[in-house]
């Protein structure tokens, strides 16, 4: 039973391409869940998705981010018009009940 | 703002002793979890205390919880060097699926 999928595993934009990352879940799971980690820092939940739907996206900046989690298919995090402060790595995690495992990552760099 | 805090930020110990980290939060919780992230690498899940309980172990693992205090330990016992890692509390506000809240982490670092 695979874990947690993401891709890209390391992902490098210039200031103003997008970016797009991708998270299979455990098989079996609908729910993802997006979490962003600066250097030193913990994660920070960005949104909450069940399949085809945003459950909770209160962590997630209003602007130039988006997360789809399409019926068929991984779960998608889109960062539009990258900036240098979207840098970070993106953890998706995904759940049955209670327990959520996590992926990964995707360490995104912005020249 | 983050709801949990981690204490100490960074513990270096020697290999076989044991490794204590302590969590704070703020608000009620469901439950409460710690995982382990080596550097450059996703999290693993290290146990889960629910609110109404106050101890688990788990191999050489034990968790309190004191939800009065709103505080948590980890305590790693005969600590080793592949035990060198981040560890991150990350608590839950309602049971089932929910995002979880993690602190900042504790930075461990067992040296051989």
């Amino acid at each position: 039973n695979a874990g947690v999928m993401q891709n890209p595993r390391h992902l490098v934009r210039r200031r103003g391409q997008e970016a797009r990352l991708r998270c299979s879940p455990m098989k079996g799971h609908s729910h993802v869940y997006w979490y962003r980690q600066l250097p030193e820092e913990g994660l920070k939940f960005m949104v909450y998705l069940q399949k085809e739907n945003i459950i909770d996206e209160s962590g997630m900046p209003k602007e130039r981010f988006s997360a789809e989690f399409p019926k068929e298919g991984p779960s998608i995090l889109r960062i539009q018009q990258v900036v240098r402060g979207d840098s970070a790595a993106y953890f998706c995690a995904s759940s049955g009940y209670n327990e959520q495992f996590f992926g990964p990552g995707t360490r995104l760099t912005v020249l | 703002s983050q709801q949990g805090e981690e204490d100490p930020q960074a513990l270096s110990i020697q290999e076989g002793e044991n490794a204590t980290m302590n969590c704070s939060y703020k608000t009620s919780i469901n439950n409460l979890q710690w995982y382990r992230q080596n550097s450059g690498r996703g999290l693993v899940h290290l146990i889960l205390i629910r609110s109404n309980e106050r101890e688990k172990h788990s191999g050489r693992l034990r968790v309190t919880l004191d939800t009065s205090k709103k505080s948590s330990s980890l305590l790693i016992t005969a600590s080793r060097a592949a035990d060198t890692a981040s560890y991150f509390c990350a608590t839950a506000f309602l049971s089932g699926n929910t995002p979880l809240v993690f602190g900042k982490g504790t930075r461990l670092s067992v040296i051989a």
